[in-house]
């Protein structure tokens, strides 16, 4: 089982361009989670899929963050434009529908410059 | 929404004793409870979790108590290790396909 997979790990940018995050979930998962995580607020949820649908974005800052999960083993997560605030560590987790645990990727540390 | 609170967000312990972190949520319709535990510059990892028809569930040294009443639920470690130095976090949701809300986290030092 090779887990939750990210990419990129680390990204560094700059304030105005468009930075897009990957996922792909673990193998026979049917729900992805999207959380950001920063010393000023912790772990916060931004989205999550149930069956490639999204169900709840109610965490997704503002317009500039948009999420897409085209197929059962892909989600992307996009910033666009990115601004210094967006700063963060993004972390995709994963779960089935039995169990219900979720299991975290290794995220993506995010800089905006 | 759901708030949950995690004290304390220091705890240092002497090894080999037991240590303590308590959550509290606000939301009676929760009912999934699980405990990550991060290293430095690595991802949450899942320790334990209880669900809300399960008053106390154990792993070796690690238990959960849950008092759906009050609404808390703590972690606790028993014969502490170096090893168990790290961040914990608490979470909530309302079942298995939810999307978690963390506490702030605690800082465990465990004190040779």
């Amino acid at each position: 089982d090779a887990g939750v997979i990210q990419s990129p790990r680390h990204e560094v940018t700059e304030m105005g361009q468009e930075v897009t995050l990957r996922c792909k979930p673990i193998s026979g998962h049917n729900s992805l989670f999207w959380y950001r995580q920063t010393m000023m607020r912790g772990l916060e949820l931004l989205i999550y899929f149930n069956n490639n649908v999204p169900i709840d974005d109610s965490g997704m800052p503002e317009d500039r963050f948009s999420a897409k999960m085209p197929n059962a083993s892909f989600s992307t997560l996009k910033i666009q434009p990115s601004e210094p605030r967006d700063s963060a560590v993004y972390f995709c987790a994963s779960s089935s529908p039995r169990q219900g645990k979720q299991f975290f990727g290794p995220g993506t540390r995010l800089t905006v410059l | 929404g759901e708030n949950v609170e995690q004290h304390p967000s220091t705890l240092s312990v002497q090894e080999g004793d037991s240590a303590v972190i308590k959550c509290t949520y606000s939301d009676s319709a929760s009912n999934y409870f699980p405990w990550y535990k991060q290293e430095l510059g690595k991802r949450p990892q899942l320790i334990i979790d209880i669900r809300s028809n399960v008053g106390e569930k154990k792993d070796q040294r690690i238990a959960v108590t849950l008092n759906k009443t009050a609404k808390h639920f703590s972690l606790h470690i028993t014969e502490t290790q170096p090893e168990d130095s790290a961040v914990y976090f608490c979470a909530v949701a309302g079942g298995g396909a939810d999307g978690l809300t963390f506490g702030k986290g605690t800082h465990l030092i465990i004190q040779p």
